[in-house]
C-alpha cells in the first residue's frame, strides 16, 4: 500500500515571501502521479499542481512549483510571492497510474499554511 | 467551465436513518470517486466508478453502497446511520487518458450530520 507523509503540521510565511511545504511518499510502483491540493476554510478541495512520475521536469503553475525527487520519494511544494489567499490546508496526494487501484488518491495528513500581512 | 455538482450541500439525519448523496461529474469525465473527510482529517477514499462500473473500493462500510447511472451521475447510499458517519463527503471526477489524466476535480462536498 502507498503512504504519504507530511511532517509539517503548520507553516507560516510573510506576504510576498516564499515558503516550501514538504511531502514524502512510499510506493513500489513505477508509474504514478503526485498532487498538491489546497483546502481553504470553505472546505472546497482545489487542485494546485500535478506531477507525473515518469517526467523528470518539475511541474510549475504560476507561483506554484514542485521539487520532485523520485529516488528520495520526496515531493515538495514551493509557493512564491505568497498572498493572503494562499492561506489554507495543503494536502499532498498520490495515485497509481494504471494497474490495481489506479486513480484513487491517498492523502497526507495536511499542512496548515498561515500567511501574515 | 462546468464543475462537479453535489447535492444536497447539507444533510441532517438521525441515527439509524438512511441518507442518499448525489454527484454529477464534469461532462465527459469517465471516472467518479467518493471520499469521506472527518473533522481534522484527510479525505479517505470510499469507492470509484469507471464508465459506470465499480473500479475500486476502499474502507467503505457494508452499510454504504454506491452506483453510477446511465447519465453518469452517481449516488452514495448510506443506511443505519451512526454518529461516526458525520463527515464531509466529497465526490470527484477525472479522465484516465489525455493530457489531464488522473487530475481529480472535487465537488463542494455534502456535510452530513448524524444526531
Amino acid at each position: 500500500a502507498q503512504t504519504v507523509t507530511q511532517s509539517q503540521p503548520e507553516m507560516s510565511v510573510q506576504e510576498a515571501e516564499t515558503v516550501t511545504l514538504s511531502c514524502t511518499y512510499d510506493t513500489s510502483e513505477s508509474d504514478y502521479y503526485l498532487f498538491w491540493y489546497k483546502q481553504p476554510p470553505s472546505r472546497q478541495m482545489i487542485l494546485v499542481i500535478r506531477q507525473e512520475a515518469y517526467k523528470q521536469q518539475n511541474a510549475t503553475e504560476n507561483r506554484f512549483s514542485v521539487n520532485f525527487q523520485k529516488a528520495a520519494k520526496s515531493f515538495s511544494l514551493k509557493i512564491s510571492d505568497s498572498q493572503l489567499g494562499d492561506a489554507a490546508m495543503y494536502f499532498c496526494a498520490y495515485s497509481n497510474a494504471g494497474g490495481t487501484s489506479y486513480g484513487k488518491l491517498t492523502f497526507g495528513q495536511g499542512t496548515i499554511l498561515t500567511v501574515h500581512p | 467551465a462546468a464543475g462537479v455538482i453535489q447535492s444536497p450541500r447539507h444533510l441532517i439525519k438521525e441515527k439509524r436513518e438512511t441518507a442518499t448523496l448525489k454527484c454529477y461529474p464534469i461532462p465527459r469525465h469517465d471516472t467518479v470517486y467518493w471520499y469521506q473527510q472527518g473533522p481534522g482529517q484527510d479525505p479517505q477514499f470510499l469507492i470509484s466508478f469507471y464508465e459506470k462500473m465499480q473500479s475500486d473500493k476502499g474502507s467503505i462500510p457494508d452499510r454504504f453502497s454506491a452506483q453510477q447511472f446511465s447519465d453518469y451521475h452517481s449516488e452514495l447510499n448510506m443506511s443505519s446511520l451512526e454518529l461516526g458517519d458525520s463527515a464531509l463527503y466529497f465526490c470527484a471526477s477525472s479522465l484516465v487518458t489525455g493530457a489531464r489524466a488522473y487530475e481529480q476535480y472535487f465537488g463542494p462536498g455534502t456535510r452530513l450530520t448524524v444526531t
